[in-house]
């Protein structure tokens, strides 16, 4: 199994451009989530799914979207890029909610708002 | 509301050192704990986990913490690190139930003097 895989890596992007960070688990998992880590703090929640076709906010859902269309993936849609952006986001999944059980987290992606 | 306290930014320990790292949380009820471990450039990765029963939890890599109600403190213990070691930890509570939420700490970021 990958576990979780997120892509890419690493972006740059200018003010007011968009994109989308996608997110993939192969392990079957009902929970999705998004979070965003800004440097010396704690992981924020952004959103959250609890199976295909349902997502709700989470802490910071401003700026974001999210869909689920498949149980595999979890996309995130930034549509006006903004430099308050800038931070690096990690996906993660669990088989329960997430408050009670293990998440399996991504190796994050690096976006640089510019 | 839940809340987390990792009161150490950063700790330095020499190889071969004792290690603990301080946890406290804020939780009505009995709460789900969890310790993370980022490695540089990678995801979270999940250490040890309490959620009832035995107090002293015992995880992967040879780490331990202890669940103490009175104290509302849940601390993670290595009785010798490695260099291996040297990362960012992340204690994290979940509520009992089928809440989605997982409140992270800001973190403790180790370094391991050779």
């Amino acid at each position: 199994n990958a576990g979780v895989t997120q892509t890419p890596k690493f972006r740059i992007l200018k003010i007011g451009q968009s994109m989308t960070l996608q997110c993939t688990q192969d392990m079957n998992h009902n929970y999705m989530y998004w979070y965003r880590q800004d440097p010396g703090m704690g992981l924020k929640l952004i959103y959250y799914s609890v199976g295909a076709g349902i997502t709700d906010k989470g802490e910071v859902p401003n700026g974001y979207n999210v869909s689920r269309s498949t149980t595999e993936d979890f996309p995130l849609r930034l549509e006006l890029a903004a430099p308050s952006q800038t931070s690096v986001y990690f996906c993660a999944s669990s088989l329960l909610a997430g408050g009670r059980e293990t998440q399996y987290f991504g190796p994050g992606t690096r976006l640089l708002v510019l | 509301a839940q809340s987390v306290t990792q009161p150490d930014i950063h700790i330095t320990v020499s190889e071969g050192a004792s290690l603990e790292l301080r946890c406290n949380y804020s939780y009505g009820a009995t709460p789900y704990l969890f310790w993370y471990v980022q490695s540089p450039g990678q995801g979270l990765q999940l250490l040890l986990k309490y959620f009832s029963g035995d107090t002293l939890v015992q995880g992967i890599k040879g780490f331990e913490a202890e669940f103490k109600r009175s104290q509302s403190s849940f601390n993670l213990r290595k009785p010798s690190v490695h260099w291996s070691d040297a990362a960012e930890y992340f204690c994290a509570v979940g509520a009992g139930d089928s809440s989605y939420k997982l409140i992270f700490g800001s973190g403790t970021r180790l370094l391991v003097r050779p």
